[in-house]
């Protein structure tokens, strides 16, 4: 079965500063990894996904992730953050091959952009 | 395009009562999920429809809890009796399907948060 660490709970960064939250998984197959971000009172909204290819994966928002399948990583990056980013972001993971596609999350990392 | 819909937003209860919740997926999408997000948790799998038919219950607690979606569209989650364990948001997911077609990416709803007394 796939698990999710997110290894930080919560992350402070100025406003205008570049941020990175961190996202390590454990799977005995080939993944699909996700960002989701969570704003206050909210569902969920699809950052970026990681199906194939290319490594480096672009968002929406400025977001950016790059996938390292030996460091079974999948980190979250933005070179300038904004107030408006401050929200909890999941990490999510879901195996290849095993045909119902279910997700599973990380326990968030709370994102405060100080102005 | 319309969102994943989901009534009530909130629902305060005693606990022991019962508390449905209702969602409707996005139009022509034919998987549903039911999630449940405890306070700083990330959110949990409990059931997985594809069209009418349950593909994952494994994690659904089924002494109490209860799913359908009998014409593979909207579909309401049930629980009775409620705990006071079960205060959580409770998150609807919908991805376009089906199965073994690729990865689908899952819109989520905007949740129903519970508080149980």
């Amino acid at each position: 079965a796939q698990s999710v660490t997110q290894l930080d709970s919560q992350v402070p960064v100025f406003e205008e500063a570049p941020v990175e939250l961190r996202c390590n998984y454990s799977s005995s197959v080939s993944v699909y990894l996700f960002w989701y971000v969570q704003y206050p009172n909210q569902g969920l909204q699809l950052l970026l996904k990681y199906l194939s290819g290319s490594t480096l994966v672009k968002g929406i928002n400025g977001f950016e992730a790059e996938f390292n399948k030996s460091q079974t990583s999948f980190h979250l990056r933005k070179p300038s953050v904004h107030i408006s980013d401050t929200a909890e972001y999941f990490c999510a993971v879901s195996e290849t091959g095993a045909g119902s596609y279910q997700l599973t999350f990380g326990k968030g990392t709370k994102l405060s952009v100080i102005p | 395009e319309a969102g994943v819909a989901q009534s009530p937003r909130y629902k305060i209860i005693e606990k022991r009562q019962s508390v449905a919740f209702w969602c409707n997926p996005i139009s022509g999408h034919a998987t549903l999920y039911w999630y449940q997000q405890i306070l700083g948790q990330g959110p949990k799998l409990l059931i997985q429809f594809q069209n009418n038919g349950v593909v994952d219950d494994s994690q659904l607690p089924k002494d109490r809890f209860s799913a359908e979606r009998l014409k593979g569209v909207d579909s309401t989650l049930k629980i009775q009796p409620a705990k006071l364990e079960d205060s959580a948001v409770y998150l609807c997911a919908s991805s376009l399907g089906p199965l073994g077609t690729g990865v689908e990416t899952q819109y989520f709803g905007p949740g129903t948060r519970l508080l149980v007394l």
